[in-house]
C-alpha cells in the first residue's frame, strides 16, 4: 500500500516569504505528525495531529509556524515570514493513532526539503 | 538532546559481520523506543520497536536490547549487507505520542 507522502519534494523560496508543505498520510491512520530536521541532526518534534485537532504543538518554535488538518486527512504545515534558520527538512509522520497514553509506530513520508534564500 | 552537528559517529564493519549501535536514552519516563534507518534523501524507515516491559525484541537479522537501569538501548544488526550502510536513530516515547530523537550513527559497510 502507499506510504506518507509529502509535496513537494523541495522547496526553494525567499526570506520573507510564505511557504506551505503538504503531507498525505497512510490511509486509515488517524495521527499525524511534523517533524523538522537540519543537517547532521535526527527529526525534531514540531506537532502532532489526532483528527482533525492539534492535541501537542509544543514543537512548533513560534507563531510563525502552523499546521492545519481540517478533514483528519491531509495535513499542511504552514510557515509565515520564512527566515534561513527555518531551512530544513519538514517530515511528516503517520500513525494509527487512537490508543490515549499509547505511542504507537509512526511511520515516515519522504519529506520536503526547504531553503530559505 | 545533544547535538553533533554534521560530525556523526560512525561506525564501519566488514560485509558479514554483526554490528551493534548503541543509544543513550534521557527520560526515565519512556515507555516506548525505536529504532529508525534513514538512508540520504530519504525519510526514517522503522526497523523495529520495543516497550519498556520488554528487555529484547527480535526481527528479521536485528535485535534490540533494553536496559532500564542504565537507560541504554542498542540494536544489533547480523550479517550486515552493504545495503545496511545508513544512518541510524533511536528514539524514545513517552506515552504523549511524540518521539524525541537520539544522536544519529551512521553505519558503514566494508566489502
Amino acid at each position: 500500500g502507499a506510504g506518507v507522502s509529502q509535496t513537494p519534494s523541495n522547496k526553494v523560496t525567499e526570506k520573507g516569504k510564505y511557504v506551505e508543505l503538504r503531507c498525505d498520510p497512510i490511509s486509515g491512520h488517524t495521527a499525524l505528525y511534523w517533524y523538522r530536521q537540519s543537517l547532521g541532526q535526527g527529526p525534531e518534534f514540531l506537532i502532532y495531529f489526532q483528527g482533525t485537532g492539534a492535541a501537542d504543538d509544543s514543537g512548533l518554535p513560534n507563531d510563525r509556524f502552523f499546521a492545519v488538518r481540517p478533514e483528519g486527512s491531509v495535513s499542511t504545515l504552514k510557515i509565515q515570514r520564512t527566515e534561513r534558520g527555518d531551512s530544513a527538512v519538514y517530515l511528516c509522520a503517520s500513525s494509527l493513532g487512537g490508543t490515549p497514553g499509547s505511542t504507537d509506530t509512526q511511520y515516515f513520508g519522504p519529506g520536503t526539503r526547504l531553503t530559505v534564500l | 538532546g545533544e547535538s553533533v552537528g554534521l560530525h556523526l559517529p560512525t561506525l564501519s564493519v566488514q560485509e558479514g559481520d554483526n554490528s551493534i549501535i548503541n543509544c543513550a536514552y534521557s527520560n526515565s519516563a519512556s515507555d516506548y523506543f525505536i529504532w529508525y534507518k534513514q538512508e540520504s534523501g530519504k525519510g526514517p524507515q522503522f526497523i523495529i520497536d520495543i516497550r519498556s516491559n520488554m528487555d529484547k525484541r527480535q526481527g528479521q537479522r536485528v535485535t534490540v536490547l533494553l536496559n532500564k537501569t542504565v537507560k541504554h538501548l542498542s540494536l544489533q544488526i547480523a550479517a550486515t549487507q552493504p545495503g545496511d550502510s545508513a544512518v541510524y536513530f533511536c528514539a524514545e516515547g513517552g506515552g504523549g505520542n511524540k518521539l524525541t530523537f537520539g544522536t544519529g550513527t551512521q553505519l558503514k559497510v566494508e566489502l
